[in-house]
């Protein structure tokens, strides 16, 4: 069974920091690697969608990696600001079907 | 367009009523889901439907019962829930065209069982 764990659960940081997320996954067996944003009471955004065959993906600020032989993924926020205040979910794609499997969560508070 | 659109954003209901949650997506996605989340909890998933068809039941309590009428709807059906079904019920697709693709998710529907 796919087991997903995030580290740190939480973390406060002064703007304009550069931070890192960390996600960890026990089976390598994935088709992709989701990150999302959630914030409270609402739905999940989409953030960066990286394929098992890619290392990499950027999307403005947003840089996210995998090591997919490793179980490991990171999301990097360059510049922080307190809009990026939330909670940052990452999910996985198993290849046996369809299913997503999130971890808990980094909940992240960027102080102005 | 890449939105999922969950009706009703709010719902209170009664122990003793029936009352059904609607998920529409435009986008040809084959793949749709039902998840449930707690406060301060990850999603967890309840339904998945592939290709109009329930693919994965997470042995959810048959007080849920989710439908799949055509390929842009997905209903989730509910009688008799107890107060700790009270969560926010969340509704993605996905498409299964390709191995490699996103995921989209509503805004969710915040439930109270009173």
């Amino acid at each position: 069974k796919q087991e997903v764990t995030q580290i740190p659960a939480a973390l406060s940081v002064p703007e304009g920091e550069n931070l890192v997320l960390n996600c960890s996954f026990t089976d390598s067996a994935i088709y992709n690697l989701q990150w999302f944003r959630q914030d409270p009471g609402k739905g999940l955004t989409s953030l960066l969608l990286i394929q098992s065959s890619q290392r990499e993906q950027t999307s403005g600020r947003l840089n996210a990696s995998l090591d997919k032989s490793s179980g490991r993924s990171t999301l990097y926020i360059a510049a922080s600001q307190p809009g990026d205040s939330a909670t940052y979910l990452c999910a996985v794609i198993g290849t046996s079907g369809s299913r997503l499997t999130f971890g808990e969560g980094t909940q992240l508070t960027v102080n102005p | 367009d890449t939105e999922v659109t969950q009706t009703p954003k709010h719902l209170v209901m009664g122990m003793t009523n029936k009352k059904s949650l609607k998920c529409e997506q435009h986008m040809g996605h084959r793949a749709m889901y039902w998840y449930k989340q707690k406060a301060k909890k990850p999603p967890e998933l309840m339904f998945v439907y592939s290709y109009e068809k329930l693919s994965i039941n997470e042995s959810v309590p048959s007080r849920f019962s989710p439908e799949c009428p055509n390929s842009s709807l997905l209903n989730l059906h509910l009688h008799a829930l107890q107060p700790e079904d009270s969560a926010l019920y969340l509704c993605a697709s996905r498409d299964l065209g390709r191995k490699n693709t996103e995921a989209f998710f509503g805004q969710g529907t915040r439930l109270t069982v009173v």
